[in-house]
């Protein structure tokens, strides 16, 4: 039941664009995206509802494509600010359902 | 308006002690998770309550370990005899009456058993 992400981590230099996938074995009605930096609590960065739909977030965006039961987030033009361990959380049911999260995305900007 | 509050930040028990976490959710917020992180792991689910119920107790170990939220006051998860395996971080997380609303995060308690 916990969607797995990938890739595992990732290293970019200031400016450069990075991708992090979020895949589930079940249905999904919704994703969450959060990051968290070290010795911190996550940090809320957006949600997705089934439906097809994305958001965006200054130059951070996320697709949900319900039928592949997956979704993707988007780091454009990324900023030395956005290091830090991503992930992502899933919920199957819309009502009285947990949120389960992946293992996380760790990604490292170089100056 | 305050975020989600959670203490101690800092805990250290000695095995065998109990251990009381505490979570004031976000104000008008009704729905409250507990989640365990070891070091360099992912957020693990432990429990999912709402006030005077607990929905999902799935991921909390059948023993030593409970969790309520009270009609007033603050969420409490209750770890009993506690074991050096308990030490982690534990992060609650706070989210409106309905479901596709973002859950908010607190600061964490750091458990430490010694």
């Amino acid at each position: 039941q916990q969607p797995v992400q990938s890739p595992q981590a990732v290293i970019l230099r200031e400016g450069e664009d990075a991708v992090i996938n979020c895949s589930s074995s079940k249905a999904l009605y919704s994703v969450h995206w959060y990051r968290q930096k070290h010795g911190e609590a996550p940090v809320f960065l957006m949600i997705l509802l089934k439906g097809g739909e994305q958001k965006g977030h200054e130059k951070i965006s996320a697709s949900f494509n319900e039928k592949k039961q997956q979704s993707s987030l988007y780091l454009t033009a990324s900023q030395l600010s956005y290091s830090g361990t991503y992930f992502c959380g899933t919920e199957i049911r819309r009502r009285d359902d947990k949120i389960i999260f992946g293992k996380g995305t760790r990604l490292h900007i170089l100056p | 308006n305050a975020g989600v509050m959670q203490n101690p930040r800092h805990l250290v028990r000695r095995r065998g002690q109990e251990a009381r976490l505490r979570c004031s959710p976000m104000k008008g917020h009704s729905h409250v998770y507990w989640y365990r992180q070891l070091p360099e792991e992912g957020l693990k689910f432990m429990v999912y309550l709402q006030k005077e119920n607990i929905i999902d107790e799935s991921g909390m170990p059948k023993e030593r370990f409970s969790a309520e939220f009270p009609k007033e006051g603050p969420s409490i998860l209750r770890i009993q005899q506690v074991v050096r395996g308990d030490s982690a971080a534990y992060f609650c997380a706070s989210s409106r009456d309905r479901r596709d609303s973002e859950a908010f995060f607190g600061q964490g308690t750091r458990l430490t058993v010694v």
